[in-house]
């Protein structure tokens, strides 16, 4: 079992649309949650982090987390083109920084115009 | 503006070769990483650094070393390069202790091994 699984898509949405980019993650005892874009050949960028149960929201986007079921999940609401990318979620045991991410392989998003 | 930079950007080289990517970052950050992404496989750590004195292997350090000549300075190293050393890199800095310690990446380097 991957520590860190993600749907590697291509996951459609039509424009205006929620997208809903789903990550399960194995080590029971993570803390940190992480959702990074990153375009074709570019860098990873942050999109936002998690370290509590529920949703938090920034934007357009809304990160959600449930620990007992080990998932978090990022909706990007009113999805535009400039959306498409893949994203990657990334795990870290800790909260205090000492530990390093685990990532997914990522999910590729394409937003229909 | 506080970045992350990397040289080279491509580089091409032939079996057997040393090879250095470079890393330099002006955010102050005590952290660096190296990683590589291929196809299907994410991003993979190679070796980590939270200060000067420490450095650590990550999951797929065999064929690579690290120099940490400074708190801003990274480098990577393949002794001898091989063809499925082929990939993408990027270096990664993140602060020390406190806040979401959220690694910023690099623009990458693009390695061709031939």
């Amino acid at each position: 079992q991957k520590e860190v699984e993600q749907n590697s898509g291509p996951l459609s949405v039509p424009e205006g649309a929620i997208a809903s980019l789903n990550c399960t993650y194995s080590d029971r005892g993570s803390q940190s949650f992480f959702w990074y874009r990153q375009y074709s050949g570019k860098s990873p960028e942050l999109i936002m982090f998690i370290y509590s149960n529920g949703d938090k929201e920034d934007g357009r986007f809304t990160a959600q987390l449930n620990k007992a079921s080990q998932y978090v999940s990022l909706l990007i609401r009113d999805s535009q083109p400039s959306d498409s990318a893949t994203y990657l979620c990334a795990v870290r045991r800790s909260n205090f920084g000492n530990e390093k991410l685990t990532f997914g392989t990522g999910t590729r998003l394409t937003i229909i115009p | 503006d506080a970045d992350v930079t990397q040289t080279p950007r491509n580089r091409i080289t032939k079996t057997g070769k040393r090879i250095m990517l470079e890393c330099s970052q002006t955010k102050g950050h005590d952290r660096m990483y190296w990683y590589r992404q291929d196809p299907g496989l994410g991003l993979r750590l190679i070796y980590y650094s939270f200060d000067v004195k420490d450095i650590n292997k990550g999951e797929i350090s065999d064929g690579y070393s690290v120099s940490r000549q400074a708190q801003a300075k990274f480098s990577l190293s393949l002794e001898s390069a091989i063809p499925n050393q082929t990939a993408l890199y990027f270096c990664a800095t993140s602060a020390g202790r406190g806040g979401a310690n959220t690694q910023y990446f690099g623009p990458g380097t693009r390695l061709t091994v031939l």
